[in-house]
């Protein structure tokens, strides 16, 4: 598969706990991105990369999450203290600089927080 | 605030038919625009993309109009197929170069 990658795709966390999810993007693409979709809206974006420099972070990213991209390859995004209202879709999309319609989107990992 | 917005939230199209999907910005440094179809459990996919130079662009089976005098931007689907059934976004750039603005959707339903 040379789709973007993430996992899980689903996460089930009590209020309070810390989640970590994972971005796998295509191998060439420099550009990754991360948003944030809840039920019957359209995503949000929250930060994106280009190669491992964080580029550009969203009033949404609140102190509690922090997003990685260590060696310009793949991409973490952690919540810490999660809250009910983190509940959503949490999708990665990947691209060639500025590039928009090679801006591929994976499946998202769907969090919810009980 | 500036935002991308829709004009109906759901569309219902009788199979073979054509379809045509709206959408309303607000940002006038937007110079880029996309439409995403996403299925049930799946992220966006890219179906057409058009500049603020441009007025009209065709794909396969999909049109995208522009009317910057409006703001007003649509997604034309001709002989609509079981298969189109989904949400369609528009989203902007904003001016950015680093993120686009998404509206809020609409669902689009094929009859048979």
């Amino acid at each position: 598969d040379t789709g973007v990658s993430q996992d899980p795709r689903h996460k089930i966390t009590k209020r309070g706990q810390n989640v970590t999810f994972r971005c796998d993007p295509i191998s060439e693409h420099n550009r990754l991105y991360w948003y944030r979709q809840t039920l019957g809206q359209g995503p949000e974006f929250l930060t994106y990369f280009q190669n491992e420099a964080q580029l550009e972070k969203s009033r949404l990213l609140s102190d509690r999450f922090s997003a990685e991209r260590p060696k310009g390859s793949f991409s973490t995004l952690e919540i810490q203290r999660t809250e009910q209202g983190d509940s959503a879709m949490y999708l990665c999309a990947s691209g060639r600089d500025r590039l928009f319609n090679g801006y591929t989107f994976g499946s998202g990992t769907r969090l919810t927080v009980v | 605030g500036e935002s991308v917005g829709l004009h109906l939230p759901t569309l219902s199209v009788q199979e073979g038919d054509n379809s045509i999907i709206n959408c309303a910005y607000s940002n006038s440094a937007s110079d880029y625009f996309i439409w995403y179809k996403q299925e049930s459990g799946k992220g966006p996919q890219f179906i057409i993309d058009i500049r603020s130079n441009m007025d009209k662009r065709q794909g396969q089976r999909v049109t995208v109009l522009l009317n910057k005098t409006v703001k007003h931007l649509s997604l034309q689907i001709a002989a609509t197929q079981p298969g189109d059934s989904a949400v369609y976004f528009c989203a902007e750039n904003g001016g950015s170069q680093g993120n686009l603005i998404f509206g809020k959707g609409t669902k689009l339903s094929v009859k048979p």
